[in-house]
């Protein structure tokens, strides 16, 4: 399984855009890009998954450059309940879907 | 909406004790995973089903943790003896089987059952 690398944490303000980069150099063919939200003392949650360029839902933007070798989660106009951990997992989709996650993002939006 | 539900949700426990954790999963989701996460950092996969098969178990310590799933539906986790470094937050979790229109089976998790050993 590809392992990824992100910022262990990130501070913002309500109302600003939220940038998380994660890298994922060994990803390959089949894989998918997933983020999973986690706020504490709950089980994480999906937000968005993409394989390629720009993924966007109610929640999201993720934005995936042609090598995929890294992507980006942008969450627009935080506000404080978006405080919580971001985990990026890649995994490809016909392997059992096991989910691989490491130490995730810890985001801290402050008033 | 259908959700992911553990019980307890907190247990305190000494070492050498056993201890039982239950899931049920989302009504008609096969696939049914039990992980474990320790404080400050991101799940760990400990079993995972497809019905009552197990079909990954690799990381689980089969010497005092076990886990079944007799009927394809609930499940159930025990560690026998408990251990201080089970201290941990576990966390139950399904998922549905691809479809055409789903490219991407999303897992959905439970609340989780914090167990601390003393």
């Amino acid at each position: 399984l590809a392992k990824t690398t992100q910022p262990i944490s990130m501070d913002s303000y309500e109302g600003q855009e939220v940038n998380i980069t994660c890298s994922h150099n060994n990803i390959a063919t089949n894989d998918y890009i997933t983020w999973y939200q986690q706020f504490p003392s709950q089980g994480p949650r999906f937000i968005i998954q993409g394989y390629k360029t720009k993924v966007t839902n109610e929640v999201a933007s993720l934005f995936i450059p042609a090598d995929r070798k890294s992507s980006t989660l942008s969450l627009p106009r935080v506000s404080l309940s978006d405080t919580a951990v971001y985990y990026c997992l890649v995994g490809d989709q016909l392997a059992g879907n096991k989910l691989t996650f490491g130490g995730g993002t810890r985001v801290l939006v402050k008033p | 909406e259908a959700e992911v539900a553990q019980s307890p949700r907190y247990k305190i426990t000494e070492k050498s004790q056993a201890v039982a954790f239950w899931c049920d999963p989302i009504s008609g989701h096969a696939t049914l995973y039990w992980y474990r996460q320790i404080l400050g950092q991101g799940p760990e996969l400990l079993v995972q089903f497809q019905d009552e098969s197990v079909v990954d178990d690799s990381q689980l310590p089969k010497d005092r943790f076990s886990a079944e799933r007799l009927k394809g539906v609930d499940s159930t986790l025990k560690i026998q003896p408990a251990e201080l470094g089970d201290s941990a937050m576990y966390l139950c979790a399904s998922s549905s089987p691809r479809t055409a229109l789903s490219s991407y089976n999303e897992q959905f998790f439970g609340p989780g059952t914090r167990l601390t050993v003393l």
